[in-house]
């Protein structure tokens, strides 16, 4: 069953602008991860929050996890146009012998025009 | 550098043409993963390996089956394909333990005629 749903499905915005995407989910969860995908090729991983965290930052990237809320946000500050991609976010749920496996949401489709 | 490479990047196959796609790793992660991901949706687990143990998700359609015979290599086998299994098909692998990212190849794009 699909965990993640995702928002906005697609942003179009203008460099230099930040890009806020946000995700939600629905069982507990270990971890929380955000992948980046550009057109035509695999996911390349971009950040790990663990359930006890709240807020993880990375160059121009800052994610926020509130568990009990059950969502996670993305921001891209300071957005390029090499930013353009889809941008997924994954949960590891708390099940059994489960660990390791993801569960991805739709995606958010990411134009940065220049 | 270390990376996880498949091959062919696009394989056309005729319908009910077995097919195979191939998945290699340098990372020496003991998982490794498939997903199937169709056009502007989620990639979608097939299965998994832990080491040599193989896991089939509960909705992955019997024409599907995988082999891995060493740590490096993992093959995904489509016994008689669908118009319905045209997609990409992205490998995965990672490290055991709960707070393991996923490291990906960059996919093989299955077309069907």
């Amino acid at each position: 069953s699909q965990q993640g749903e995702e928002d906005p499905q697609a942003l179009s915005i203008q460099e230099g602008e930040n890009a806020t995407m946000n995700c939600s989910y629905k069982t507990s969860i270990n971890n929380l991860q955000w992948y980046r995908q550009n057109s035509g090729r695999g996911l390349v991983h971009l950040i790990l929050i663990r359930s006890n965290e709240r807020e993880k930052h990375s160059g121009r990237l800052r994610v926020t996890l509130d568990t009990s809320k059950k969502s996670s946000s993305l921001l891209i500050t300071a957005s390029r146009a090499a930013d353009t991609a889809s941008y997924f976010c994954a949960t590891d749920a708390v099940s059994g012998n489960q660990g390791g496996k993801l569960i991805f949401g739709q995606g958010t489709e990411l134009s940065v025009k220049p | 550098d270390a990376m996880v490479i498949q091959n062919p990047r696009y394989q056309v196959t005729q319908f009910g043409k077995p097919v195979t796609l191939s998945c290699s790793q340098t990372l020496n992660h003991n998982v490794m993963y498939w997903y199937q991901q169709k056009s502007s949706q989620a990639p979608k687990l097939l299965f998994h390996y832990y080491d040599k143990d193989f896991n089939n998700e509960a909705d992955t359609p019997d024409n599907f089956q995988s082999r891995r015979p060493n740590t490096s290599f993992c093959f995904l086998d489509i016994r008689s394909p669908g118009l319905g299994d045209a997609a990409m098909y992205l490998c995965a692998t990672s490290r055991t333990g709960t707070y393991q990212p996923q490291h990906f190849g960059d996919g093989t794009r299955l077309s069907i005629l």
